[in-house]
């Protein structure tokens, strides 16, 4: 069975601090996805980053930032100098690889709040 | 292209009644699902559509729960009767695989609240 565990249930940080997002994960499978979904207050969920098993390079995008560590079974995620748009409800995700011309099927973490205060 | 549509917005009930969510994808997307979220269970699939066909329904909670796709631009979930603890937001995502990013999209949800 798949588990993704969000730890944080909520952050608050002051803007321009870093932040970062834990998540942790659990699965038999050798080749798996890992995702990042943020949930901005007007509810749908977006979706921000997808890595396989096999790639544990280090990502950045702008402000953001991804650590894939299969060691520990974690895929963390940091804001870098946070602003106040970045409050929102972010979830890591989890799927097996899909079958041929199958769609991916996460399985989802609890979330962590955000509040970047002004 | 306009994103993943979900009506209505927010729906309030009373318990017993039937209650309809409609979802219109992404033109295009050859995948769909049904989420709900609760403070209590978080994101939970529900089920998920391929090519209109359901593909798994595990995730339905009881037989109260049904889930129709009628064709590649509608799908609906349906409640009946509903109870409180139906109360949730439900999500509808759709994706698609050939030639894409195999990235699923979702629409802003349907808070339910059944009194």
């Amino acid at each position: 069975a798949q588990k993704v565990t969000q730890a944080q249930t909520e952050i608050s940080v002051v803007e321009k601090e870093d932040v970062t997002l834990d998540c942790v994960y659990e699965t038999r499978d050798t080749t798996y996805y890992l995702f990042w979904y943020k949930q901005p207050p007007s509810g749908e969920l977006v979706f921000l980053i997808r890595r396989n098993s096999f790639d544990e390079q280090n990502e950045i995008s702008g402000r953001y930032s991804w650590n894939f560590q299969k060691s520990t079974s974690s895929f963390n995620f940091t804001i870098t100098a946070s602003q106040v748009v970045d409050s929102a409800v972010y979830f890591c995700a989890l799927s097996e690889a899909p079958r041929a011309g199958g769609s991916y099927i996460p399985t989802f973490g609890r979330g962590t709040s955000l509040i970047v205060h002004p | 292209d306009a994103g993943v549509i979900q009506s209505p917005r927010h729906e309030v009930t009373e318990m017993g009644q039937e209650v309809t969510l409609r979802c219109k994808p992404i033109s295009g997307h050859d995948y769909l699902f049904w989420y709900r979220q609760t403070m209590m269970r978080g994101l939970e699939l529900l089920i998920y559509f391929n090519n209109n066909v359901p593909i798994d329904d595990s995730g339905m909670p009881e037989d109260r729960f049904s889930a129709k796709m009628p064709n590649a631009s509608f799908s609906t979930l349906k409640i009946q009767p509903s109870e409180p603890r139906d109360s949730a937001v439900y999500f509808c995502a759709s994706s698609q695989v050939r030639g894409a990013k195999n990235i699923q999209y979702f629409g802003a949800g349907t808070r339910l609240s059944v009194l």
